[in-house]
C-alpha cells in the first residue's frame, strides 16, 4: 500500500494570504487528487493533478484560486490563494494505485482568520 | 444522478456491541470503498469492494450489486473504533463520490 504525507498538518492564516500544501507519495501512483472537506461536510473533489500539465478542475473550482502542480509521479502541491474565512477546511490529497485502490494523506487543517 | 446515501448519520453503542453501517447508491458502480476518518482529519482506506465480502480483523464489508447496497460491520466494538466511517463509490471512473459519513461513538 502507498503511504502519503502532507505538509503542513495544520496552519492558521490571515485573510488575503496564500498557503501551499505539499503532498508526497512513497510509491508511484497513476493519479493524484486534491479534496476539500468543509466543517461538517463530506469530501469534495477540487481537481485531478496531472503530471507535467495543468490540473483538471471540478465545477466550482478554478486554477487562479487553487493552482496545482505535479512535477513528477509522486509529488504534488495545492495552493489556496487570496484566502478568506470560507476557505477554512481540511485539504486532503489522495493517490490512485494501479489496482484502483485510493490512499489518502493525513490532511491539512486550515483556519483562515 | 449519481448519489451515495449512508445510514445512520450518528451511532452510539456500548463497547462489545456488533455495529452495522449501511450504504446505498443510485446506479451501477465499478468499486465501492469504506473509509475511516479520525478526529484529526486523516483518512484510512479500510476496504475496496466490487463484489462479495471482505474481512480484516474485526471489520467485515459486504456488497450486494443487484440491490446496490453495501454494509460495514464491526464485531466486538471498542472505543478506539470511534470515528467517522465514509462510504465512497466509483461510478465507472477514477473519481470518488462520497457519502455523508456515519459518526460512530463507542462507549466503554
Amino acid at each position: 500500500s502507498a503511504v502519503i504525507s502532507q505538509k503542513p498538518s495544520r496552519d492558521i492564516c490571515q485573510r488575503g494570504t496564500s498557503l501551499t500544501i505539499q503532498c508526497q507519495v512513497d510509491s508511484q501512483v497513476t493519479m493524484m487528487f486534491w479534496y476539500r472537506q468543509q466543517p461538517g461536510q463530506s469530501l469534495t473533489l477540487i481537481a485531478t493533478a496531472n503530471q507535467g500539465s495543468e490540473a483538471t478542475y471540478e465545477s466550482g473550482f478554478v486554477i487562479d484560486k487553487f493552482p496545482i502542480s505535479r512535477p513528477n509521479l509522486t509529488f504534488s502541491t495545492l495552493t489556496v490563494s487570496n484566502m478568506s474565512p470560507e476557505d477554512s477546511s481540511i485539504y486532503l490529497c489522495s493517490g490512485l494505485a494501479v489496482n484502483n485502490e485510493q490512499f489518502f494523506g493525513p490532511g491539512t487543517r486550515l483556519t483562515v482568520l | 444522478k449519481n448519489e451515495v446515501e449512508q445510514s445512520p448519520q450518528n451511532l452510539t453503542a456500548q463497547e462489545g456491541e456488533f455495529i452495522t453501517i449501511n450504504c446505498s447508491y443510485s446506479v451501477g458502480i465499478s468499486a465501492l470503498h469504506w473509509l475511516q476518518q479520525h478526529p484529526g482529519g486523516g483518512i484510512v482506506s479500510l476496504f475496496m469492494l466490487s463484489s462479495g465480502k471482505k474481512k480484516h480483523g474485526r471489520l467485515i464489508a459486504t456488497i450486494n450489486i443487484q440491490e446496490k447496497h453495501s454494509s460495514l460491520h464491526i464485531t466486538a466494538s471498542h472505543p478506539r473504533d470511534s470515528a467517522v466511517y465514509i462510504c465512497a463509490v466509483n461510478f465507472g471512473n477514477e473519481k470518488l463520490t462520497f457519502g455523508t459519513g456515519t459518526r460512530l461513538t463507542i462507549i466503554p
